[in-house]
């Protein structure tokens, strides 16, 4: 166990629709990481941010939006949703020191399903 | 930008034998950490081994070690006496030291220990 928590760990819905992603980082952790794992895209570094405020961004869709709480937790909103959103979606977070020399540890994941 | 290549999508061993994973990639930076990510069936991302490129010393932990080469830009991961639950997806990682701390991942290869 990482000590990083995702909800829900399934999620279907169908095309058009909008969805929220939940990620609880490990205690301490200031930094969460999202990526996108896909079969034809692989493993894709979404967005991070760092307490609470956006440090970087990677291949992430306009559709797609995140935000970082005061108590640390971050959500992924996903909206108009296509079939090729399908993925699993993981959560990462890490220390991140002014060394930024931490590494990720990740969660478990949540399986999205676009139908 | 940075990328990591693993290019034998699919590994086969024998219980107790000795198995070397492949890693190469390509960065202009001097400073950066690289990584295997273990991924079993239950799709948990579980961190394997970390190398700083700093370090001239391969590191190792416990049946896993490296072999970091830093001007060929090689990370090879070698598992020792295999067994049958490090059969999984493993992933080859690098991530700068600076504020842009994403992971840029490899395509990942499946090993798979036979009994």
């Amino acid at each position: 166990d990482s000590g990083v928590t995702q909800t829900p760990k399934h999620l279907i819905t169908a095309t058009g629709q909008r969805v929220t992603l939940r990620c609880s980082p490990r205690s301490g952790d200031l930094s969460v990481y999202w990526y996108q794992q896909s079969l034809d895209q692989g493993l894709q570094f979404l967005i991070q941010y760092y307490n609470g405020e956006e440090r970087a961004k990677g291949n992430i869709l306009e559709r797609f939006s995140a935000q970082q709480f005061p108590d640390l937790h971050s959500e992924l909103n996903l909206s108009s949703l296509e079939l090729g959103d399908s993925a699993l979606y993981f959560c990462a977070s890490s220390e991140d020191t002014l060394l930024w020399t931490d590494t990720q540890y990740f969660g478990p994941g949540t399986r999205l399903t676009v139908l | 930008a940075q990328t990591v290549t693993q290019s034998q999508p699919e590994m086969s061993v024998q219980e107790a034998e000795t198995v070397t994973l492949s890693c190469t990639y390509d960065t202009s930076e001097n400073n950066y950490y690289l990584f295997w990510y273990k991924q079993p069936p239950s799709r948990q991302m579980i961190l394997v081994i970390r190398q700083e490129a700093y370090k001239q010393q391969n590191a190792t932990e416990n049946r896993f070690s490296v072999n970091f080469q830093k001007a060929a830009k090689s990370f090879s991961l070698k598992i020792s006496d295999s067994q049958l639950g490090d059969t999984a997806m493993y992933f080859c990682a690098l991530r700068y030291t600076g504020a842009n701390s994403k992971l840029t991942f490899g395509k990942g290869i499946t090993l798979s220990v036979r009994p």
